[in-house]
């Protein structure tokens, strides 16, 4: 597709439960940025590839936050044992290349609900 | 850490109106972009800045960036229903191994009634 694409949509999930979160970018593009974004707020960051390289992981809240990119292009981020804090919006974005000007393009989300 | 204040957080307008968004920090950063956010979807792009003292016009929307890279301001003349919407400046760090990683403001949500 043209543009980036975040499967499911939309995940609900008991706490406690492990929840994967798929994102597509464009491709060919370089970089890779997943966000969280809570209700009303900003997205914060949470990780960075550049290609299957994570060269930046500091945003992850905890250890039971994973991301991987194995192949350079899919990217997954996994939550283990899901906690109610966990509930938000995460997006993923992709940018062409690796340089502080470059767009980011951001896919519609995934809306995570914990109960 | 670097932190993006961004007011008012609400704006609520008649049609017809000027609004003016403030993003203000006390880092450095070395591009500084707008992005719109509709519900249920992804920021989108508006425009990026990059040198101090620059502004850049987008049909109603004037976009500027303080001499010192560490502010801007987004400006909407005669604002209307489809602007409403929120909006959200980051501002892009470079170097070290997170080159373009963008910290968010707390977003504007702008209401603009008919």
């Amino acid at each position: 597709g043209a543009g980036v694409s975040q499967s499911p949509r939309y995940k609900v999930a008991k706490r406690g439960q492990d929840v994967a979160l798929r994102c597509d970018p464009i491709s060919g593009h370089v970089s890779l940025f997943w966000y969280q974004q809570a209700l009303g707020q900003g997205p914060e960051f949470l990780t960075y590839f550049q290609n299957e390289a994570q060269l930046d992981k500091s945003g992850l809240p905890s250890d039971r936050f994973f991301a991987e990119r194995p192949e350079g292009s899919v990217s997954t981020l996994k939550i283990q044992r899901t906690q109610q804090e966990d509930s938000a919006v995460y997006l993923c974005a992709s940018s062409l290349a690796r340089r502080f000007n470059q767009p980011q393009h951001f896919g519609d989300g995934t809306r995570l609900s914990i109960l | 850490t670097q932190l993006l204040e961004q007011s008012p957080q609400f704006l609520s307008i008649q049609e017809g109106e000027n609004l003016t968004v403030y993003c203000n920090s006390s880092s450095v950063f070395s591009s500084l972009q707008w992005y719109r956010q509709e519900p249920g979807e992804g920021p989108v792009l508006l425009v990026t800045v990059v040198t101090g003292g620059e502004v850049k016009k987008l049909k109603r929307l004037t976009f500027q960036f303080g001499d010192a890279r560490k502010d801007s301001s987004l400006h909407i003349t005669a604002a209307q229903p489809g602007d409403t919407g929120l909006y959200l400046c980051a501002g892009a760090s470079a170097g070290g191994t997170s080159y373009g990683k963008l910290t968010f403001g707390q977003g504007t949500i702008l209401t603009v009634h008919p």
